[in-house]
């Protein structure tokens, strides 16, 4: 069965950095485009960032929100996607769900890593 | 940035009835290659969102067939027969056409 299992979330002040980790199981990884979607406590989603695959040249494209400060890689020899978050703001705080396509584009998701950002 | 808006934001329905989820966005999802890039998630309470529907009108894996995706370019229906109270949640509908991807606000669903 395809599992997404993200990790380190955590409590971290203003303009500290974060990275949080998704481990991808159960489908052909290196074939996937993997996305980040966020959602702030009480609000709807929000994606934050894809990275597509090798032969797309590992393209990634970010919401404006995020640019500049968070960067989104991937290994696939370990079938891992990661999201680098620098100079984080409170209005970061947000459940982080990592997505696959394992077939269709956000058709798998993780259960979420949560991020706080706060003083 | 392509804006999708979804109404009525909130809707109360008896079990065995159904309902209809309407979402419009601001820009054709048409892709040239005649792919109607609209999707279509659900949010149950506490858990992560789960696809529904793909491109459209593309039931996902394991989605029961009492749900159906309906619409044009611009103007989209989710539509649930026969309620049931699994079907409690918040729906999303979200276009995949370009970056930045963008989803509606929700509709929350509730048992009368």
């Amino acid at each position: 069965a395809v599992q997404l299992v993200e990790s380190g979330g955590g409590l971290v002040q203003p303009k500290e950095s974060l990275k949080i980790s998704c481990a991808a199981s159960g489908f052909t990884f290196s074939n996937a485009a993997m996305y980040w979607v966020r959602q702030a406590p009480g609000k709807g989603l929000e994606w934050v960032a894809r990275i597509r695959t090798k032969p797309n040249n590992y393209a990634t494209y970010y919401a404006d929100s995020v640019k500049g400060r968070f960067t989104i890689s991937r290994d696939d020899s370990k079938s891992m996607v990661y999201l680098q978050m620098d100079n984080l703001k409170t209005e970061d705080t947000a459940m982080y769900y990592c997505t696959a396509a394992a077939n269709t584009p956000m058709d798998a998701w993780g259960q979420g890593a949560s991020v706080t950002v706060s003083s | 940035d392509i804006v999708m808006t979804q109404a009525p934001l909130s809707v109360s329905v008896t079990p065995g009835e159904s309902a209809s989820i309407s979402c419009r966005s601001s820009k054709s999802l048409l892709h040239s290659n005649g792919i109607t890039y609209v999707y279509w998630y659900l949010q149950k309470p506490g858990k992560s969102p789960q696809l529904l529907i793909y491109r459209m009108s593309n039931l996902a894996s394991g989605v029961p067939d009492r749900f159906s995706g309906s619409g044009s370019e611009t103007d989209f229906t989710l539509k649930i027969s026969r309620v049931e109270a699994e079907d409690v949640g918040i729906y999303y509908c979200g276009q995949l056409l370009e970056n930045p991807y963008t989803f509606g606000a929700g509709t929350k669903l509730e048992l009368k």
